[in-house]
């Protein structure tokens, strides 16, 4: 049964700093892996999707790696900001069986001005 | 603006009663689901569908169900048989599951229904 889990569960971080935020997940039989923000009682926003057959995606300040063999993917934010403030989720899809995705919990991200 | 709306944004719910949740996109996407979220938890998947007239159970279908009558609407009705059902309901589309489900493409969610039960 396919796990997914983010650590740290939350951060707090000054303006201005590299961060890299964790996903690690127990099957490596992904299909692609996405990273979503979701700020408190909104809905989610997709930020990068990786195929199964890439390393990496970037978008602005954002970069996500995907490594399946090792079961992990990060995502780094370069000179991070308070507008990063949210909550950031990994999920996975599943390449067996019928469609789905598996969430984790997220991390909790703030950062100070 | 194209996107997926849900409504109310906050329902309140007696013990015994059933509730319908609204979903509605104009995305024209063929794949739309819902999910719950509670505290400390990622989301949990309800039910998905693929096509019009069309759905399937998620991980934790029991006590709720849906229908897909029109490609751009979703509802989701919270029967009385759901135990424990305050939480933050989810909807989400993408363009479709692919061949053989393995396809997946970017899911856009709506921006989320909160239930409480009093």
């Amino acid at each position: 049964k396919q796990e997914v889990t983010q650590i740290p569960a939350a951060l707090s971080v000054p303006e201005g700093e590299n961060l890299v935020l964790n996903c690690s997940f127990t099957d490596s039989a992904i299909y692609n892996l996405q990273w979503f923000r979701q700020d408190p009682g909104k809905g989610l926003t997709s930020l990068l999707l990786i195929q199964s057959s890439q390393r990496e995606q970037t978008s602005g300040r954002l970069n996500a790696s995907l490594d399946k063999s090792s079961g992990r993917s990060t995502l780094y934010i370069a000179a991070s900001q308070p507008g990063d403030s949210a909550t950031y989720l990994c999920a996975v899809s599943r390449t067996s069986g019928t469609y789905k995705y598996i969430f984790g919990t997220g991390t909790r991200l703030k950062v100070l001005a | 603006d194209g996107g997926i709306t849900q409504s109310p944004k906050y329902l309140f719910r007696k013990e015994g009663q059933n509730v319908t949740l609204s979903c509605e996109q104009n995305l024209n996407h063929d794949a739309m689901y819902w999910y719950r979220q509670d505290p400390g938890q990622g989301l949990r998947l309800i039910y998905y569908s693929q096509i019009v007239n069309d759905f399937q159970k998620g991980d934790i279908a029991e006590g709720y169900s849906v229908s897909r009558e029109k490609k751009e609407s979703f509802p989701l009705t919270v029967t009385s048989a759901q135990k424990n059902p305050t939480a933050f309901y989810l909807c989400a589309s993408s363009i479709d599951l692919g061949v053989g489900g393995l396809r997946t493409d970017t899911q856009y969610f709506g921006p989320g229904t909160r239930l409480t039960v009093l």
